[in-house]
């Protein structure tokens, strides 16, 4: 299974481009990486999906270099509302399962 | 997007009692449900995969005979606790997936079941 590591927490204030980066170095052939937001007491939500380069949607980017050892994602502008733990998941085909890591936990400040 | 449900949302129950969690994808046919369990400031862990129409799979550690998972139908799958305790006390989440979530199909989450036993 293709682990990952993020920084356990991050600190913002309101209006600044959040960029979150995950470590996934022995992500296979075939693995997706996908990021999902959680909010305390709630199940997570999805935020986007890639396989490589980048993939921007309505709430965030999703940065992939080509050796796809790393991922970033990126949170443009973000409000009191994002505070929350982000986790970045990478998909092990061979094991049709999603591991989640330890996650980053982001804090937004006014 | 696709909508899970849990039930019940919480659940306070005496030690030694069996509670059960019903999760349910609500507008789509899940071919593949999870459960997962998060204890305070932790990380989701992954407890079992469960396949409609046959046995679940647990991870490593966690035992098939306390959990125990039911997918009767591609739309709803139950865990249920057995024997509660204090330390089983947690946070119970489920996520459902139409086809193979490695392959890039998207889980959806339920809202989680927080269970606690006194």
């Amino acid at each position: 299974l293709a682990k990952t590591t993020q920084p356990i927490s991050m600190d913002s204030y309101e209006g600044q481009e959040v960029n979150i980066t995950c470590s996934h170095n022995n992500i296979a052939t075939n693995d997706y990486i996908t990021w999902y937001q959680q909010f305390p007491s709630q199940g997570p939500r999805f935020i986007i999906q890639g396989y490589k380069t980048k993939v921007t949607n309505e709430v965030a980017s999703l940065f992939i270099p080509a050796d796809r050892k790393s991922s970033t994602l990126s949170l443009p502008r973000v409000s009191l509302s994002d505070t929350a733990v982000y986790y970045c998941l990478v998909g092990d085909i061979t094991a049709d399962k999603l591991i989640f890591g330890t996650g980053t936990r982001l804090q937004v400040f006014p | 997007g696709a909508v899970v449900s849990q039930h019940p949302s919480r659940v306070i129950c005496k030690s030694g009692t069996s509670v059960k969690i019903e999760c349910r994808s609500l507008d789509f046919q899940a071919t593949t449900m999870f459960w997962y369990r998060q204890f305070p400031k932790q990380s989701l862990m992954l407890m079992a995969t469960s396949n409609e129409g046959s046995k679940a799979t647990y991870e490593q550690g966690v035992e098939k005979d306390k959990f125990l998972i039911n997918h009767a139908s591609l739309t709803l799958s139950t865990l249920t606790v057995t024997s509660a305790h204090p330390e089983d006390s947690s946070f119970y989440i489920c996520s459902a997936s139409q086809g193979l979530a490695a392959e890039g199909d998207e889980q959806f989450f339920g809202p989680g079941t927080r269970l606690t036993v006194l």
